[in-house]
């Protein structure tokens, strides 16, 4: 595609459902990365893929998350038993490869957590 | 792991003024990129510089990889270059390989 697509691209849900959030990235790029971007704050580094493989999966903040990545192309992060503090901005990005190459920004998931 | 720190957390400027933001960082990387996420919160790419100046109209970028540390000048600001301004580095690290500083929130007013 032209650009890096997530959906939806915003989610409510009640609290103890589980959630799936999808990132497309561009077309032949290889490396995807997942961020957390609470109110106001900073990025927080979730997970990132080479390929289908997650070399460094360290940012997951609790077991409830986990991510996988098929043919090389889309990816689904999904939460299990939501809680209110995972209420926030997901966003997804893509690069050529994971290093030295320029990375582009979906426009995100707002989930809320209700 | 490695510290990315942006400076200042917050600017307030009038309409047409200049302004430069830095980002230092405390260890060797392999690549830099500027963004600026606009009010509705997309990414913009603004730059990827690992080193040397860069320019793209009203705004240019600085990086001394030897120094550690970026420059991303605005000048003659207008009200929609308000924002936050991140800057995000490349390290081969165990963090992932894109960490990012905590921002600049910058206020451009009319």
């Amino acid at each position: 595609g032209a650009g890096v697509s997530q959906s939806p691209s915003n989610k409510v849900t009640e609290k103890g459902k589980d959630v799936e959030l999808r990132c497309d990235p561009i077309s032949g790029h290889t490396a995807l990365y997942w961020y957390r971007q609470s109110l106001g704050q900073g990025l927080e580094f979730l997970i990132y893929f080479q390929g289908n493989s997650a070399p460094d999966k360290s940012g997951l903040p609790s077991d409830r998350f986990s991510a996988e990545r098929t043919g090389g192309s889309v990816s689904t992060l999904t939460i299990q038993r939501t809680q209110q503090e995972d209420s926030a901005v997901y966003l997804c990005a893509s690069s050529l490869v994971s290093e030295n190459t320029e990375a582009f920004f979906g426009q995100g998931t707002r989930l809320t957590v209700v | 792991g490695i510290q990315v720190e942006q400076s200042p957390p917050d600017l307030i400027l009038q309409e047409g003024a200049n302004s430069t933001l830095r980002c230092n960082f405390s260890d060797s990387v392999n690549n830099l990129q500027w963004f600026h996420q606009n009010p509705w919160g997309q990414l913009i790419n603004l730059f990827y510089i690992p080193s040397g100046t860069k320019q793209n109209g009203r705004l240019s970028a600085t990086t001394v990889a030897t120094e550690r540390y970026s420059l991303l000048y605005i000048s003659s600001s207008q009200t929609t270059d308000s924002g936050v301004y991140f800057c995000a580095v490349y390290y081969g690290g165990s963090q992932g390989n894109l960490i990012f500083g905590k921002g600049t929130k910058l206020s451009v007013k009319p």
